[in-house]
């Protein structure tokens, strides 16, 4: 079974730009979260989709966004990007019963300059 | 609102040394617990998790934790720590019967493993 694939791996901006980045989950989960880790803050939660919903959502300002597609694929959106975004983005993948284990992909490494 | 906090931001143990990573949690009702591995420019892998069956959880690579309630804690240990343990080292809670998959991390314990 493949795992939850994160494209690209590596990405470099340039602040006020925005950015998208995708996440593949596990065949069959239909519940995808999206976490951003930095040295400062650690591993925040961002939010997470179920069935194209967004059911969870942290503390995150308006500029990040996402959506979850019909097959479960799920992008998330920073605009105007400030230094501060540059992060290594989490996407997990979770099976349909609740409160089970998240399964990470190998992340999004944002270089915002 | 619940918390996690991980004592001790690094750890370095000789090669066979006991491992013992310290988490404690915050919640007005024992949430679900999970101790997970990041190794460098990786996601995150589970190592283990209490889901309110046994106390004392058995995950993969020879690590356990035990939740006690009355210490709020899920100490992870491995009896006999191997060069390959070196990794950092998360412990996360989610809510106990909330909807939804939403994990609340700490703040990790890295590990050098000394040989």
């Amino acid at each position: 079974k493949a795992g939850v694939t994160q494209t690209p791996r590596y990405l470099i901006k340039t602040r006020g730009q925005q950015v998208t980045l995708s996440c593949s989950p596990i065949s069959g989960h239909r519940s995808v979260s999206w976490y951003q880790q930095t040295p400062g803050q650690g591993l925040q939660f961002l939010f997470e989709y179920f069935s194209e919903t967004q059911r969870n959502k942290g503390n995150f300002p308006g500029r990040f966004s996402g959506r979850q597609f019909s097959n479960s694929r799920s992008e998330m959106n920073v605009s105007t990007l400030e230094l501060g975004d540059s992060a290594l983005y989490l996407c997990a993948s979770s099976p349909p019963q609740g409160n089970t284990e998240a399964f990470f992909g190998q992340g999004t490494r944002l270089t915002v300059v | 609102a619940q918390s996690v906090t991980q004592l001790g931001s690094h750890v370095s143990v000789s090669e066979g040394a006991l491992v013992l990573l310290r988490c404690n949690y915050s919640s007005s009702v024992p949430p679900y617990l999970f101790w997970y591995v990041q190794y460098p420019n990786q996601g995150l892998q589970l190592l283990l998790k209490y889901t309110s069956a046994a106390t004392l959880v058995k995950g993969i690579n020879g690590f356990e934790a035990e939740f006690k309630k009355s210490e709020t804690s899920f100490h992870l240990t491995k009896p006999s720590a191997h060069m390959s343990d070196a990794a950092e080292y998360f412990c996360a809670v989610s809510p106990f019967g909330a909807a939804g998959n939403k994990l609340t991390f700490g703040g990790g314990t890295r590990v050098l493993v000394k040989p």
